[in-house]
Formats: C-alpha cells, sequence, structure tokens
C-alpha cells in the first residue's frame, strides 16, 4: 500500500539550517505537502508542492522534490527555537485523501 | 475566518464505555475528515465526507466507530465500545472540496484516554 517515510528525529542549533527528509512510494502522488504540529495542537499547513515541480521557496522554507526518487525534503534557513515542532511530510492524490508519515521531531537548542 | 473546532479537548473513559467528538468546519468547506493520530504516528484517515454523504471509510473500524455529519456541516464520531488500543488524538480536518490540491485546514484535536 501506499505509504510515507520520515526520520525520527533531528537536532540543530539556533541560526543553523535544518533538512528534513522523506519518502513516498505512491507514484501517482500530485501534491506533497508539509505540516507543523507544535505540542497539544493540530497541525498547521506549512507549505506543499505540486508534482511537476522540482523546488518551491517561500521566505525561510525550501521544498526540493525529486520525483525519480519520490524523495522531498523541507529546508528550513536560520533556525530559530520557535520552529521546535513535529514536521509532518504528506502525499495527495486523487479525492483529497492524505497519506501521512510518521513526523520528524525538529529540536533547536539555543 | 474561524478555524475548525472540536469538542471536547479531553477525554478519559474506562474501555469498553462509549464516546463521541463532535466537530465544526470551517464555514462553506465541504469536505470533512475524521483522522486516528496514535502517540509517536502520524495521522489516518477513518473517513471523509462530501457534504453530508460518505466519500471513503475503508480505514473506519466499523464494529466500533460510527460517523455521520447529517446536516453537511457539524459531524460526530462515535466509538462503541471502546477499547485500549483507542487511546490516540482524533483530528477532524475540512477542506473547500475534495478535489487534488485542496488544502485541508486541522482543528486542535481531541485526546482520547481510555483506561
Amino acid at each position: 500500500g501506499e505509504d510515507v517515510e520520515q526520520s525520527l528525529f533531528l537536532s540543530v542549533r539556533e541560526g543553523d539550517s535544518s533538512v528534513i527528509n522523506c519518502t513516498y512510494t505512491d507514484s501517482s502522488s500530485t501534491y506533497l505537502y508539509w505540516y507543523k504540529q507544535e505540542p497539544g495542537a493540530g497541525l498547521q499547513l506549512l507549505t506543499y508542492i505540486f508534482s511537476n515541480m522540482d523546488m518551491k521557496q517561500d521566505q525561510r522554507l525550501t521544498v526540493l522534490l525529486n520525483k525519480k526518487d519520490k524523495h522531498l525534503s523541507l529546508r528550513i534557513a536560520d533556525t530559530q527555537t520557535g520552529d521546535s515542532a513535529i514536521y509532518f511530510c504528506a502525499s495527495g492524490g486523487g479525492g483529497g485523501k492524505l497519506i501521512f508519515g510518521q513526523g520528524t521531531e525538529l529540536s533547536v537548542k539555543p | 475566518e474561524a478555524g475548525v473546532a472540536q469538542s471536547p479537548r479531553y477525554k478519559i473513559i474506562e474501555k469498553r464505555q462509549s464516546v463521541a467528538f463532535w466537530c465544526n468546519p470551517i464555514s462553506g468547506h465541504a469536505t470533512l475528515y475524521w483522522y486516528q493520530q496514535i502517540l509517536g504516528q502520524g495521522p489516518k484517515l477513518l473517513i471523509q465526507f462530501q457534504n453530508n454523504g460518505v466519500v471513503d471509510d475503508s480505514q473506519l473500524p466499523k464494529d466500533r466507530f460510527s460517523a455521520e455529519r447529517l446536516k453537511g456541516v457539524d459531524s460526530t464520531l462515535k466509538i462503541q465500545p471502546a477499547k485500549l488500543e483507542d487511546s490516540a488524538v482524533y483530528l477532524c480536518a475540512s477542506s473547500l472540496e475534495a478535489g487534488v490540491g485542496e488544502t485541508q485546514y486541522f482543528g486542535p484535536g481531541t485526546r482520547l484516554l481510555v483506561l
């Protein structure tokens, strides 16, 4: 079945760049999403990329998509302590159904 | 614009009891989703509604879970009877439509603990 995989933890120093990686199996995925979840809160959409693009930049966020390898990454420039959260990658196809990864916990140390 | 509202925020019950969760989507959103998020995992879709009709309930354990969206707006998700493994966060999301690329907006979730 469809699957999305992420590494579980990432720790960086404040001011460094963070790169969170994700792989997916569904080749029919049309959109790929990054969501952020802070403790006790729901999921907040950060950004998304259409499958015919290979890069999207939005302020401090850069999404890279390698469709051939089914690999997606999220780069956060100048990471701040407020960026500490769990980041979920999700693939979306027809009908709006999202398949989520298990989440990457980002820890930003001052 | 108000976001997706859910209640209660927390619920503790004993196994074999019943529980119900409520969701009010963003105004005008035709599509509503219920997800189950077990600790340490990503959300898993339980059921998707388009207006008051079910689009996808393939992952809903129908022997104990039920959901309805009678007037195409609010929705309730019920578990009867609850099992220990139902302990999770239940997230409701909504989107304008169900098409490809439609952004889903999530509520804060209901945290359920089954003892």
